[in-house]
């Protein structure tokens, strides 16, 4: 079975600084995604950033990057130059490839940050 | 386009009784799936709806049951509520889990209390 850890339950930073949030995951799958979303109060769930197992690339999307090391099924959100409205829980979630996909999507804990002003 | 869809967006019930949730996706989107958040088990899969059939479950009860219609539009049915159904429910509805894009969009989720 999937697993997915985010072992930081909260992190506070300052605005403008940058902060990295954690997410492991365990699996025998080889071709997934992984994704984090972020909730912020409003409770609307929104995708942050994607990245497909194949791609050795990290992601990035303006701010947010990834960093992924496949081998050590590690997968990391770096957020730059923090903004007061990124505050919000951050969810690391994994999800098999393809169809048919018992326990589709695992979701981690969660990390709630806070970005002060 | 319009996003996810969630009506309604709060509902108050007694136990033992019964709720519809109900769930529009992304227009195109033909997967739907319904997902339970509570501050103790955090976010958990029920069920997922593909061209109105049930393709995968997760572990929940028999109570929690679901349906998907020809527009691809979704209804979830709890029965008998107990206590500990009280949560938010969300909708996320995706493209086709065969196409290489697979990302799922989530609805603003309804927020279910139980009495």
């Amino acid at each position: 079975a999937q697993t997915v850890t985010q072992s930081q339950p909260e992190m506070s930073v300052q605005e403008a600084e940058t902060v990295t949030l954690s997410c492991t995951y365990d699996t025998s799958e080889n071709n997934y995604y992984l994704f984090w979303y972020k909730q912020p109060p409003s409770r609307q769930m929104i995708l942050v950033i994607r990245q497909e197992a194949y791609k050795q690339q990290n992601a990035t999307e303006n701010r947010f990057s990834v960093n992924f090391q496949k081998a050590a099924k590690s997968f990391s959100l770096k957020i730059s130059d923090s903004q007061l409205g990124d505050t919000a829980m951050y969810f690391c979630a994994f999800m098999k490839h393809g169809v048919n996909r018992d326990d589709k999507i695992i979701f981690g804990k969660g990390t709630r940050l806070h970005i002060l002003p | 386009k319009a996003g996810v869809t969630q009506t309604p967006r709060y509902l108050i019930k007694t136990r033992g009784q019964q709720v519809t949730l109900s769930c529009s996706p992304i227009s195109g989107h033909r997967s739907v799936s319904w997902y339970q958040q509570t501050p103790g088990q955090g976010l958990q899969f029920l069920f997922e709806y593909f061209s109105e059939t049930q393709r995968n479950k997760g572990n929940f009860p028999g109570r929690f049951s679901g349906r998907q219609f020809s527009n691809s539009r979704s209804e979830m049915n709890v029965s008998t509520l107990e206590l500990g159904d009280s949560a938010l429910y969300l909708c996320a509805s995706s493209l086709d889990p065969g196409v290489s894009t697979d990302t799922q969009y989530f609805g603003p989720g309804t927020r279910l209390t139980v009495l």
